[in-house]
């Protein structure tokens, strides 16, 4: 059973502009969610997190928003860059200690 | 700071070899250690979770006699592929959580390796 969802299997988007990637969970237990991004033959890089008592978290041109009552959270690039091309995961856990529970990952693509 | 060297990045073997892969923390103590698994295409598979000085805990449907992990020391964690096959073939990645940062919730961030991929012939 998902419980962290990544719906849209790639992205494309022009560079300079915004890349919105989006994450739904089901699981109302999860109190920490992570994204991370991960290029080809390489592991997951760390990018930023956002825990259940704030509704945003903001780090240069990375922003997470969270959501609640929807069960979904969201992840902004602004200004997008050739160098963001990667698949993003989004990933949640239940306490400090929980397991990670990753989505299937979105492709970005960034055109010149 | 936060990094955790995997090793070999890749290997190729033969059917019913055994295979060693490497996860180590560089610059922190990680007191447990996790490994995944990943399809082509596909989400990360959490396969165990490692604890330094006690058995690791496999997650439903990872057979714990064919991945032996072992977590000696609180800068390395071993998975060995016991009589690989075919269908062992996969990227294998490990990963390692810093020490609690304190908060509410508390931070639960993992750092990855660089990942192994692993090829049975």
């Amino acid at each position: 059973d998902q419980q962290v969802k990544q719906n849209s299997p790639s992205l494309s988007v022009q560079e300079g502009r915004i890349s919105i990637l989006n994450c739904d969970y089901t699981n109302s237990m999860f109190d920490y969610f992570l994204w991370y991004k991960k290029y080809p033959a390489e592991g997951p890089t760390f990018l930023i997190s956002i825990s259940s008592i704030k509704d945003k978290n903001e780090d240069g041109r990375f922003t997470v928003f969270l959501n609640k009552s929807a069960k979904h959270l969201s992840l902004h690039i602004v200004p997008s860059q050739p160098g963001d091309s990667a698949v993003y995961f989004c990933a949640a856990s239940a306490g400090s200690w929980g397991k990670l529970q990753f989505g299937a990952g979105t492709q970005v693509v960034v055109t010149p | 700071g936060a990094v955790v060297s995997q090793h070999p990045s890749r290997v190729i073997c033969k059917s019913g070899t055994s295979v060693k892969i490497e996860c180590r923390s560089l610059d922190f103590q990680a007191t447990t250690m996790f490994w995944y698994r990943q399809f082509p295409k596909k989400s990360l598979m959490l396969m165990a979770t490692s604890n330094e000085g006690s058995k690791a805990t496999y997650e439903q449907g990872v057979e714990k006699d064919k991945f032996l992990i072992n977590h000696a020391s609180l800068t390395l964690s071993t998975l060995t592929v016991t009589s690989a096959h075919p269908e062992d073939s996969s990227f294998y990645i490990c990963s390692a959580k810093t020490p609690g940062q304190g908060g509410h919730p508390a931070k639960n961030i993992q750092y990855f390796g660089a990942g192994t991929r692993l090829s049975v012939l």
